[in-house]
């Protein structure tokens, strides 16, 4: 069925490392791949997207890598810090519409050591 | 602060029983997105509103409902409540009625099935 699997579900890297998340989604027609961050105890919060005209975005310490031939995105964190320490979601747009569900992954508990 | 307003923060109940969630979007957002996240399973996409209307639906059970009214505000109604309904249960909104832009959660309402 349609999905978006997510890899890998833990990662603990030293402070100063970089952090790479993947995603891969199951239906072609998608359109919009948004990434959320989760801190404990505290509500989902977009961090970046993209959308599938563009093959990457940054935005300072983050950047996000699609590849829609093998229909998966990337979430690439350099320099992480402790405070980079949380679950990340990536996302994927079912549907090939604007109005299809909004599908998350299982999520990436990441923890950066100081 | 996203805005968006979901009550009652926790609420425990017992199997069988039948539940209210409510969600007030932020001032000017059109559409209303119910997610649930268990510890196991992600954010689990349930349905969107868009303007009092059902826009998109995902895998919610039947014993579960929603609407939007017309002041905008959403309701999620769990009935028959079943011990693996014990879930965080978020709203979202969003200006548009496509979901290619940022969604805004509300804190989440904790709910506990005994």
């Amino acid at each position: 069925g349609e999905n978006v699997e997510q890899h890998p579900s833990t990662l603990s890297v030293q402070e100063g490392d970089s952090a790479v998340i993947k995603c891969t989604y199951s239906d072609s027609a998608s359109n919009y791949f948004p990434w959320y961050k989760q801190e404990l105890g505290k509500r989902p919060q977009l961090i970046i997207d993209i959308r599938s005209n563009v093959g990457e975005k940054k935005d300072q310490r983050i950047a996000v890598t699609l590849n829609k031939t093998a229909k998966h995105f990337s979430l690439h964190i350099t320099e992480t810090q402790p405070e980079d320490s949380a679950v990340y979601f990536c996302a994927a747009l079912l549907g090939g519409t604007s109005y299809g569900k909004l599908t998350f992954g299982q999520g990436t508990i990441l923890t950066v050591h100081p | 602060d996203s805005g968006v307003t979901q009550t009652p923060k926790h609420l425990i109940t017992a199997t069988g029983q039948r539940v209210t969630l409510r969600c007030s979007p932020r001032s000017g957002d059109l559409s209303v997105y119910w997610y649930q996240q268990s510890l196991d399973q992600g954010l689990q996409f349930l349905i969107q509103y868009y303007n009092g209307e059902e826009r998109a639906k995902g895998n919610i059970l039947e014993r579960f409902s929603a609407q939007q009214f017309p002041d905008l505000h959403s309701e999620l109604n769990l009935s028959s409540l079943e011990l693996g309904d014990s879930a965080l249960y978020f709203c979202a909104s969003a200006f548009g009625q496509g979901n290619t832009g940022e969604l805004f959660f509300g804190e989440g309402s904790r709910l506990t099935v005994l």
